[in-house]
């Protein structure tokens, strides 16, 4: 079983401002995954981070507001950009076939 | 993309009662996993069970898929306070690691 790293685990940030999720894993994945629990629901993803490529968006989520780095097979990360109240949600990154996820970050925006 | 549906959506029983969690989906899977989640943290990866599995058992925890009905159970035996918590169940589909995550279930154990 993989074990994930991610900080911070909780941010209060003002709108307009951008905020750098990091996910760091023990071991080397091929793809990483970002997702985002907004309050009381369940998880939607927002982009597959292959290492080497760039990552992979699903319908509602653009390269603009969620861009993603993945400079190694152990490591992404994730920016929240121009944030607006509507982004506070937790954001979660996982890894592994058999997903393994770390605690999350809570981001609630003011 | 498909999303499993989970019923019920919140479910309460006594401690040391048996819980039973409901996972429906519509499209082929290439496994299913189920994940605990406790107030907002992190999730707690339960179970995975493959496509051609029929049952998995790991502790109190029981999974069953039922490929044909297109859904899968979760049962919790011998409830314990600590077991309050939302579970969901996430599908994978064939050549994709990538998980849709259904809608969960809110499980409170009464002491």
């Amino acid at each position: 079983s993989a074990v994930i790293s991610q900080k911070p685990s909780r941010d209060i940030c003002q709108r307009g401002t951008s905020l750098t999720i990091q996910c760091q894993v023990d071991s080397q994945v091929t793809m990483m995954f970002w997702y985002r629990q907004q309050p009381g629901q369940s998880l939607t993803l927002i982009a597959t981070a292959n290492q080497g490529s760039e990552a992979t968006y699903e319908s509602g989520f653009v390269i603009d507001k969620f861009p993603i780095s993945r400079p190694n097979l152990t490591f992404s990360t994730l920016t929240v950009s121009n944030m607006s109240p509507e982004d506070s949600s937790i954001y979660l990154c996982s890894a592994g076939t058999e997903a393994f996820f770390g605690q999350g970050t809570r981001l609630t925006v003011v | 993309s498909q999303q499993g549906e989970e019923d019920p959506q919140a479910l309460s029983i006594q401690e040391g009662e048996n819980a039973t969690m409901n996972c429906s989906y519509k499209t082929s899977i290439n496994n299913l996993q189920w994940y605990r989640q406790n107030s907002g943290r992190g999730l707690v990866h339960l179970i995975l069970i493959r496509s051609n599995e029929r049952e998995k058992h790991s502790g109190r925890l029981r999974v069953t898929l039922d490929t044909s009905k297109k859904s899968s159970s979760l049962l919790i035996t011998a409830s314990r306070a600590a077991d309050t918590a939302s579970y969901f169940c996430a599908l994978s589909n064939f050549g994709n690691e990538k998980l849709t995550f259904g809608t969960g279930t809110r499980l409170t154990i009464i002491p």
